[in-house]
């Protein structure tokens, strides 16, 4: 099974400021089966990206994903208030076997 | 608009069995797979399972594997999940999430369902 580690645990930053969150797979993950998701408190995730760098519906272009192989990073530029959440990597290795990394809590300065 | 809509809370006692359902609305519903996954509370998210609609097939995750049965039922576009032999640690979030098939990814989710394990 293929372990996702995302890095920071927590990153504090301000708005205006360029968050930039990393997902390391234990082995190559195949870029068209990994997203990333928002979650904010007493809600359920949202799908923010599929396909490695392909946006959801309604995803402003402030969120770009990109990676390859078995490193992946998610950057939000141009924070604002509700862009603090916890953000989850998420990815399919057949199976099937679909494994979520520990997020990464994105919280105000 | 696409809605999965889950049922309510529930408080089980250890040992016992639970289950929810989440119902489809807004789109074709043999087009998706759904999916269960479910967080503990403060903690990451976790695949249960997955049940293709069209046919019924399921797959389990092997952490549930013979305590979860995932079913459904076309005439009413709903999902649901049992889970058996309940115990503290399934104390949890329990969601349901649309996959558009082999795209494996989750686009829609429903609200979300707490489950309570206590004596």
């Amino acid at each position: 099974e293929i372990v996702l580690t995302q890095s920071p645990g927590t990153l504090s930053l301000s708005p205006g400021e360029t968050a930039t969150l990393s997902c390391r797979a234990s082995q190559t993950v195949n870029s068209i089966f990994f997203a990333w998701y928002q979650q904010k408190p007493g809600q359920a995730p949202r799908l923010l990206i599929y396909s490695t760098s392909s946006r959801a519906a309604g995803i402003p272009d402030r969120f770009v994903g990109s990676g390859s192989g078995t490193d992946f990073t998610l950057t939000i530029s141009r924070l604002e208030p509700a862009d603090f959440a916890v953000y989850y990597c998420q990815q399919y290795g057949g199976s099937p076997v679909y494994t979520f990394g520990q997020g990464t809590k994105l919280e105000i300065k | 608009q696409v809605q999965l809509v889950q049922s309510g809370a529930e408080v089980k006692k250890p040992g016992a069995s639970v289950n929810i359902s989440c119902k489809a609305s807004g789109y074709t519903f043999t087009t998706y797979y759904i999916h269960w996954v479910r967080q503990v509370p403060g903690q990451g998210l976790e695949w249960v399972g997955i049940i293709t609609p069209s046919v019924g097939s399921t797959t389990y995750s092997q952490k549930f594997h013979g305590r979860v049965t995932l079913t459904r039922d076309t005439s009413t576009s709903t999902v649901y999940m049992e889970l058996s032999s309940l115990r503290y640690e399934d104390t949890a979030v329990y969601y349901c999430a649309r996959e558009l098939k082999a795209t494996c990814y989750f686009d829609y989710w429903g609200q979300g369902t707490l489950v309570t394990v206590s004596s």
